[in-house]
């Protein structure tokens, strides 16, 4: 992948727990983006985080950006067995580069 | 609200058969993206159109190709497959913002 790694590769939580990923990319950036993938499914847009923003939250998700080190995270509170999915960060303005994903079980 | 549509859901072939995969982006989206994804991998950019003009191009073996249609559909032909070529291709169409198909599910054999 030209984007750099995430971590961890896979997560596995209690629901209730809070769950935190990372990613880092490469090249300067106007965006980063964080989408989820349900176990060979389609990827579904979670939040946009613009390269002036620090920090953005959508319901239980926060988003954080460190343009100096080239690292996003994403921090899903209060995690549900709903969440158990790949989640994986990108960056591009018009072709996506991916991250390599975090898969995260969320146990009941 | 209508979504990225792509076709078929499921695609088993053989190897060195073809493949054409299709998709419908979302009235009004001027671009498509096609990438692929493989077991355990995170997507890769394939080709892109803008206006039915190809626009962008990654990783694509010479051995695909795609074009966009006068409709705006899009379709992803793949000759002489291998058995690396079972992945995941998804679709997405962008106006001012990113939207993902389902994806087509290849398995070569």
């Amino acid at each position: 992948s030209q984007q750099g790694e995430e971590d961890p590769q896979a997560l596995s939580i209690q629901e209730g727990e809070n769950a935190t990923m990372n990613c880092s990319y490469k090249t300067s950036i106007n965006n980063l983006q964080w989408y989820r993938q349900n176990s060979g499914r389609g990827l579904v847009h979670l939040i946009l985080i613009r390269s002036n923003e620090r920090e953005k939250h959508s319901g239980r998700l926060r988003v954080t950006l460190d343009t100096s080190k080239k690292s996003s995270s994403l921090l899903i509170t209060a995690s549900r067995a709903a969440d158990t999915a790949s989640y994986f960060c990108a960056t591009g303005s018009e072709k996506l580069v991916f991250g390599k994903g975090t898969k995260l079980t969320v146990n009941p | 609200a209508a979504g990225v549509i792509q076709s078929p859901r499921h695609l088993i072939k053989e190897k060195r058969e073809t493949a054409t995969l299709k998709c419908y982006p979302i009235p009004r989206h001027d671009t498509v993206y096609w990438y692929q994804q493989g077991p355990g991998q995170d997507p890769q950019f394939l080709i892109s159109f803008y206006e039915k003009m190809q626009s962008d191009k990654g990783s694509i073996p010479d051995r695909f190709s795609a074009q966009q249609f006068s409709d705006y559909h899009s379709e992803l032909n793949m000759s002489s497959l291998e058995l690396g070529d079972s992945a995941l291709y998804f679709c997405a169409s962008s106006s001012r913002g990113y939207t993902f198909g389902s994806g087509t599910r290849l398995t070569v054999v």
